[in-house]
């Protein structure tokens, strides 16, 4: 069984500029995270989605982040302007509904 | 305060055992994780244990759960380098949207 699938695994940007990342989940899992980990930190939930609906996005910076997963699979995350203290990993990680959460390797962003 | 905490460090010579521990705060968690990220890498599931179960064992690992303090610990038998990598604890509830909460991990340090 194929894990979850990110990409770009490392990008460096300026600050102001943006920046977006990808995400395929496993194959049938409905649920899909975002997690922000900053360095020293344990992840922290930015959105999850129930298919192509968003089920909490309470702690997504919404003048800065957005995200979609348009066709209920495959998901998106943006950040425009990026800020220095968006340095961090963003974990993407899928379920199928109620159980475990499956992790990928990361998309790792430095903001300079 | 933060709903799961863990000590930051620990340090054991190879072949020892390793004991990390977590505390969490929700009463109503059902599912607890154990999750391991080394070096440059995403989140990798361990184990997991069901609030109504008090131990669950798997090869090296063994889960201690007391419910009555919100305690669960992480025993790994014969450690060995490769288990160098930071250890993150995080617990679920039953309710609502199914989010796990992380702790700040544990970074486990084996040293010959």
């Amino acid at each position: 069984e194929a894990g979850v699938a990110q990409s770009p695994r490392y990008k460096i940007i300026e600050k102001r500029q943006s920046v977006a990342f990808w995400c395929n989940p496993i194959s049938g899992h409905a649920t899909l995270y975002w997690y922000q980990q900053i360095l020293g930190q344990g992840p922290k939930l930015l959105i999850q989605f129930q298919n192509n609906g968003v089920v909490d996005d309470s702690q997504l910076p919404k003048d800065r982040f957005s995200a979609e997963r348009l066709k209920g699979v495959d998901s998106t995350l943006k950040i425009q302007p990026a800020k220095l203290e968006d340095s961090a990993v963003y974990l993407c990680a899928s379920s199928s509904l109620g159980n475990t959460i499956y992790f990928g390797e990361g998309s790792w962003l430095t903001v300079v | 305060g933060e709903d799961v905490e863990q000590s930051l460090f620990l340090s054991v010579r190879e072949g020892d055992s390793s004991v990390i521990n977590c505390t969490y705060t929700d009463s109503s968690s059902t599912y607890l994780y154990w999750y391991k990220q080394e070096p440059g890498a995403g989140l990798q599931l361990l184990t997991y244990i069901f609030s109504n179960m008090d131990m669950k064992q798997d090869q090296r690992l063994t889960v201690l759960l007391n419910k009555k303090d919100k305690h669960l610990s992480l025993r790994i038998a014969d450690t060995q380098t490769g288990d160098s990598a930071i250890y993150f604890c995080a617990e679920r509830d039953a309710g609502g949207s199914y989010i796990p909460t992380f702790g700040r991990g544990t970074s486990l340090i084996v040293h010959p």
